[in-house]
C-alpha cells in the first residue's frame, strides 16, 4: 500500500496571505489527523476528521481549519498567514481511530515558511 | 489532560553501547503510549506502543519500552546502538477512547551516534 502523501512538500507564502495544505491517507483509511512541528513548541496536535467530521480539535487559532472529503483525503488551510505558522505541517491517518490505539501512519510533511 | 515529559533533549551514545531514552507521562486516565522516531526530513514511525496488554513492549529496530505505572514511566531502551539510530525519538500519550486519535507528544530526544 502506499503512504500518506503530502502536497506540497514546501511552501514559501509571505504575511498575510492563506495557504491550504493535502494529504492523502492510506487507503482504506478513515482518520486523519494534523499536527503542527515547530522548534520552539514542539508537535503540538492541530485537529482530527474521520469520515468528512472533525472529531477532536487542539488549542489553536480559527485561522488553521481543515476538512475531510468523502475519499478521506483532507486538506487543512490557514488564514492570514503570521510569521509563527512557520513548520512542518504533519499529516496522520489510522484505519478508525475511535479508541486511540489505533497506530498513526504520518505522512513526510509540509514544510511551511512564512516570510 | 495528558502530559509527556522527556528528560534530555540531547542524547550522545557511543556505537554499540546502550540507548536510554526516558520518558514520564501524565494522565487522568490509563493511558496509551508510544514511542515514534524521526529521521531527517521525514514524518514520524512508529517504534512501538503500549495497550496494556504487557507492560514490556517490543518494537522495530531492537527497541523496547517498560511501562511502569508506579513511576509514571515509559522509558525506550536499545541494548545496542547502531549509527542508523541517529535520529529524533518522540514519546507519545493517548486518552484512548475519550480523546480519539489525540496524540500529545514530548519534547523529542534527538540522539547522536559516535563511532
Amino acid at each position: 500500500k502506499a503512504g500518506v502523501t503530502q502536497t506540497p512538500r514546501y511552501l514559501i507564502k509571505t504575511r498575510g496571505q492563506q495557504v491550504t495544505l493535502s494529504c492523502s491517507p492510506i487507503s482504506g483509511h478513515r482518520s486523519v489527523s494534523w499536527y503542527q512541528q515547530t522548534p520552539g513548541q514542539g508537535l503540538q496536535f492541530l485537529f482530527e476528521y474521520f469520515s468528512e467530521t472533525q472529531r477532536n480539535k487542539g488549542n489553536f487559532p480559527g485561522r488553521f481549519s481543515g476538512r475531510q472529503f468523502s475519499n478521506s483525503r483532507s486538506e487543512m488551510n490557514v488564514s492570514t498567514l503570521e510569521l509563527g505558522d512557520s513548520a512542518l505541517y504533519l499529516c496522520a491517518s489510522s484505519p478508525v481511530g475511535r479508541d486511540g490505539l489505533d497506530t498513526q501512519y504520518f505522512g513526510p510533511g509540509t514544510r511551511l515558511t512564512v516570510l | 489532560a495528558q502530559s509527556v515529559t522527556q528528560l534530555g533533549s540531547h542524547v550522545s551514545v557511543s556505537e554499540g553501547a546502550l540507548v536510554l531514552l526516558r520518558c514520564n507521562y501524565s494522565s487522568s486516565v490509563p493511558p496509551y503510549l508510544f514511542w515514534y522516531v524521526q529521521y531527517p526530513n521525514q514524518g514520524l514511525q512508529l517504534l512501538l506502543k503500549y495497550t496494556s496488554a504487557a507492560t514490556l513492549v517490543k518494537g522495530i529496530n531492537g527497541f523496547e519500552a517498560e511501562f511502569k505505572k508506579s513511576e509514571t514511566s515509559f522509558h525506550l531502551t536499545k541494548p545496542s546502538a547502531h549509527m542508523s539510530d541517529a535520529a529524533e525519538y518522540f514519546c507519545a500519550v493517548s486518552a484512548g477512547e475519550a480523546a480519539g486519535n489525540k496524540l500529545t507528544f514530548g519534547g523529542g530526544t534527538r540522539v547522536l551516534v559516535k563511532p
